[in-house]
């Protein structure tokens, strides 16, 4: 059974600009959650879709924003990108919404320069 | 709000030496617990959960028991190996839609 699969898993972007990251989940998951990882601020929820539709936001900009596909796989995008977005992005699948045995992706590293 | 502490690292040890790394939390009602390991350029791996007081989760030699009373959850592993060298982190889920994760705590341990 394939796991949590994101891409790209590397990503240089010059500020300014914005980004698309894409990450499949687990076949038969239908949520996917969002993280942030950064050495200052630690790791931090952005959001969480299930069926196509956001359900929670974490305290993040309106820059931040995604979606979800029918076949549960999704995207977020950070438009405007700032130097202080270089993180590691985090995407988890559960089966269920709510359900927080989380299996996460290898995450995708985006330097902003 | 809901939150975690765990202890600072970073933590060195020689192989079989006993692991434990402090996790207290803060939160209302009743949440989740668990522990992710991340090992170097990979994302986050669930090691062990509890959902409610006095369970014990354990996987892989590793051991963490819901404890109400002192809203702790501290992990321990009594032998550690060289391939248990990674980041730890304690997290909780209040109500179900997210994690909320601790700062983590890198454990090296040296052959």
């Amino acid at each position: 059974k394939a796991g949590v699969t994101q891409t790209p898993r590397y990503l240089i972007k010059t500020r300014g600009q914005q980004v698309t990251l894409s990450c499949s989940p687990i076949s038969g998951h239908r949520s996917v959650s969002w993280y942030q990882q950064t050495p200052g601020q630690g790791l931090q929820f952005l959001f969480e879709y299930f069926s196509e539709t956001q359900r929670n936001k974490g305290n993040f900009p309106g820059r931040f924003s995604g979606r979800q596909f029918s076949n549960s796989r999704s995207e977020m995008n950070v438009s405007t990108l700032e130097l202080g977005d270089s993180a590691l992005y985090l995407c988890a699948s559960s089966l269920e919404a709510g359900n927080t045995e989380a299996f996460f992706g290898q995450g995708t590293r985006l330097t902003v320069v | 709000g809901d939150s975690v502490t765990q202890m600072e690292g970073p933590v060195t040890l020689s192989e079989e030496a006993f692991l434990t790394i402090n996790c207290t939390y803060t939160a209302t009602g009743y949440p989740s617990l668990f522990w992710y390991v991340q090992y170097p350029g990979e994302g986050l791996q669930l090691l062990l959960k509890a959902t409610k007081a006095d369970d014990k989760g354990s996987n892989k030699g590793f051991e963490a028991t819901y404890r109400k009373e002192t809203t702790s959850f501290h992990l321990e592993k009594g032998s550690v190996q060289v391939s248990d060298s990674a980041v730890y982190f304690c997290a909780l889920s209040p109500n179900d839609y997210k994690l909320s994760f601790g700062a983590g705590t890198t454990v090296t341990v040296r052959a």
